[in-house]
């Protein structure tokens, strides 16, 4: 089945830094990557997702990369604010319309530093 | 936006006693519903999938007649962990699938005592 590997586990960084976070996923089937940011006893909250015909999307100071060949993805946030602090899943998904199962990373708990 | 009602948000429950967590679609129709299980600090971990009308399939390792699924209809699908024990104190989450993709319920905090 399918296994998706985060690292790294935790990040801590200054404020106004890049932070980055990878995956890598098992199955070359996986075609949906979204990338979650989940605060304390809350729902995850889709903050960006890719899809495999597309290496590349950004929105604002969040971008991520796909690289299929490889089969990993990145979580690029830039210019990075003491409210970026929370803990990021990255996922993949296999099926059309993104309704196929949902296999979820450990977790990256990013701290930014004031 | 696509909406999933879920409730209770918390329950405390005695040990041996079995509990039922609901997860409604509230503006679109579940076809689909994942529930997860999420221990302190650790990730989201499928347990199993449900489809309307059908039975749940489960993930390896899940115990189905101890996390009994149902999914009787489009907009409804309930988790009941029967006979309750203090290691299935967790974080539940259910995710339903639809056009829009993926909408997460707001989870609900099982203690068992």
């Amino acid at each position: 089945g399918e296994n998706v590997e985060q690292h790294p586990s935790t990040l801590s960084v200054q404020e106004g830094d890049s932070a980055v976070i990878k995956c890598t996923y098992s199955d070359s089937a996986s075609n949906y990557f979204p990338w979650y940011k989940q605060e304390l006893g809350k729902r995850p909250q889709l903050i960006i997702d890719i899809r495999s015909n597309v290496g590349e999307k950004k929105d604002q100071r969040i971008a991520v990369t796909l690289n299929k060949t490889a089969k990993h993805f990145s979580l690029h946030i830039t210019e990075t604010q003491p409210e970026d602090s929370a803990v990021y899943f990255c996922a993949a998904s296999l099926g059309s319309s993104n309704t196929g199962k949902l296999i979820f990373g450990q977790g990256t708990t990013l701290q930014v530093k004031p | 936006g696509a909406v999933v009602s879920q409730h209770p948000s918390r329950v405390i429950c005695k040990s041996g006693t079995s509990v039922k967590i609901e997860c409604r679609s509230l503006d679109f129709q579940a076809t689909t519903m994942f529930w997860y299980r999420q221990f302190p600090k650790q990730s989201l971990m499928l347990m199993a999938t449900s489809n309307e009308g059908s039975k749940a399939t489960y993930e390896q390792g899940v115990e189905k007649d101890k996390f009994l699924i149902n999914h009787a209809s489009l907009t409804l699908s309930t988790l009941t962990v029967t006979s309750a024990h203090p290691e299935d104190s967790s974080f539940y989450i259910c995710s339903a699938s639809g056009t829009g993709g993926y909408t997460f319920g707001s989870g609900t905090r099982l203690t068992v005592v």
